[in-house]
């Protein structure tokens, strides 16, 4: 099946710090959606992005599916922006299930 | 509009006993995927269904588990005779159309006693 890693698994931040988390997968994806699962455990859904480059506020990502990988962008951190960030891909050739990395654990310090 | 509605937030169960999850999708959705998230782990697939069919259950354990999604009402994962292996995080997502994004529920947490 499709490998999905992601990089850092951590990462400490000052509030007002801009940071890159990484995901990289193995194999053609049809579908690639960034998540945030807050502190209380809810999943946030950030980008739906299989190509391309999308901002949404202090938060944006870009995937270059030929060269297999995406990165999301944060900038200047808050406290509420603390939790597991998540990459998901549907592989293109294996049914409509994602396959998630294993996430970013990033805390923001005030 | 609301979103993918999960009940019970929170379950508590003891060793032997059964648990029922409900899901209900998005307006509109069709297509409903279960996953599990255990302590400090990712997500990971269970079952992916459509109305009245499973689709695809290479996720889900051989034993004492079992989905449905009926023509009327919501979408069930239930599973028999729980162990203590089986407390986790089960979070439900939908979409209108398979390849569409998936959108989450709050999950249902799962405690076994």
């Amino acid at each position: 099946g499709i490998q999905v890693e992601q990089s850092p698994p951590d990462l400490i931040l000052q509030e007002g710090a801009n940071s890159t988390l990484r995901c990289n997968f193995s194999d053609s994806v049809n579908n690639l959606q960034w998540f945030h699962q807050n502190p209380w455990g809810q999943l946030i859904n950030l980008f739906y992005i299989p190509s391309g480059t999308k901002q949404n506020g202090r938060l944006s990502a870009t995937t270059v599916a030929t060269e297999r990988y995406s990165l999301l962008y944060i900038s200047s951190s808050q406290t509420t922006d603390s939790g597991v960030y998540f990459c998901a891909v549907e592989h293109e050739n294996y049914g409509q299930n994602f396959v998630f990395g294993p996430g970013t654990r990033l805390s923001v310090l005030p | 509009n609301a979103g993918v509605m999960q009940n019970p937030r929170h379950l508590v169960r003891r060793r032997g006993q059964e648990a029922r999850l409900r899901c209900s999708p998005m307006k509109g959705h069709s297509h409903v995927y279960w996953y599990r998230q255990l302590p400090e782990e990712g997500l990971k697939f269970m079952v992916y269904l459509q109305k009245e069919n499973i689709i695809d259950e290479s996720g889900m354990p051989k034993e004492r588990f079992s989905a449905e999604f009926p023509k009327e009402g919501p979408s069930i994962l239930r599973i028999q005779q729980v162990v203590r292996g089986d407390s986790a995080a089960y979070f439900c997502a939908s979409s209108p159309h398979p390849r569409q994004p998936q959108h989450f529920g709050d999950g249902t947490r799962l405690s076994i006693l």
